[in-house]
């Protein structure tokens, strides 16, 4: 069956410090994978999608980026945090007719 | 843009029914509903494709009318397990990219 982790679970950083987040995917190959991130009490943004390896496509101008270095690795990254990069970060994929999501790191800039 | 959901919030007895609307300002190929509990990711629900099919949860039910670009998902005898916060995510095309809606709160109270 397939899973999805993301590491870290929390973190807690300053501002203007650099952010790494990653995710994998296990039991299915060559997957569409997502990035959101939802502030809290509200709704989900997509951030980014990848649909195969070193293809990125952003959909919200911001200071994070992507990259997609392997097949089931999906990563999220800043140079410099800002406050309003605070939230829960979730990485999804998809299924035939669903998206599946990890248990999300919850970032709290300070 | 993203979907409207209505209403922001709704709170119910066990055993009440409930109906949550998802209107999209732009035609519409599908339509997935998302439960999310606190803290939690998200979970599919179901979802609804333009011409009728639908594939997802036994307990729920839910319409897409393709024309007025709704859909409204149908809870009912509400159980304890059902509060959490209810997302509508829909997309354009036959594609797996969705943008997610308000989102609903729902609270099942004994």
């Amino acid at each position: 069956s397939q899973t999805i982790h993301q590491w870290p679970a929390t973190l807690v950083q300053p501002v203007g410090s650099p952010l790494s987040l990653e995710c994998t995917v296990e039991g299915t190959s060559n997957p569409n994978l997502y990035w959101y991130r939802q502030a809290a009490g509200r709704g989900l943004q997509l951030l980014f999608y990848s649909v195969g390896i070193g293809q990125i496509s952003s959909e919200v101008p911001q200071n994070l980026s992507a990259s997609r270095p392997q097949d089931r690795q999906f990563i999220l990254s800043s140079k410099k945090l800002l406050l309003s990069d605070s939230g829960f970060y979730l990485c999804a994929w998809s299924g035939p007719y669903e998206q599946y999501f990890g248990p999300g790191t919850r970032l709290t800039v300070t | 843009q993203q979907p409207v959901q209505s209403p922001q919030a709704v709170i119910l007895r066990e055993g009440e029914d409930a109906v949550i609307n998802c209107s999209s300002s732009k035609a519409l190929y599908s339509v997935h509903w998302y439960r999310q509990k606190h803290g939690e990711a998200p979970v599919f629900l179901m979802i609804l494709l333009k011409g009728g099919e639908q594939k997802g949860h036994d307990k729920i039910s839910a319409s897409f009318n393709e024309k007025k670009q709704q859909s409204s998902l149908y809870l009912t005898a509400s159980q304890l397990s059902y509060s959490g916060t209810y997302f509508c995510g829909t997309a354009k095309y036959n594609t797996d990219k969705l943008i997610f809606g308000t989102g609903t709160r729902l609270q099942v109270f004994p």
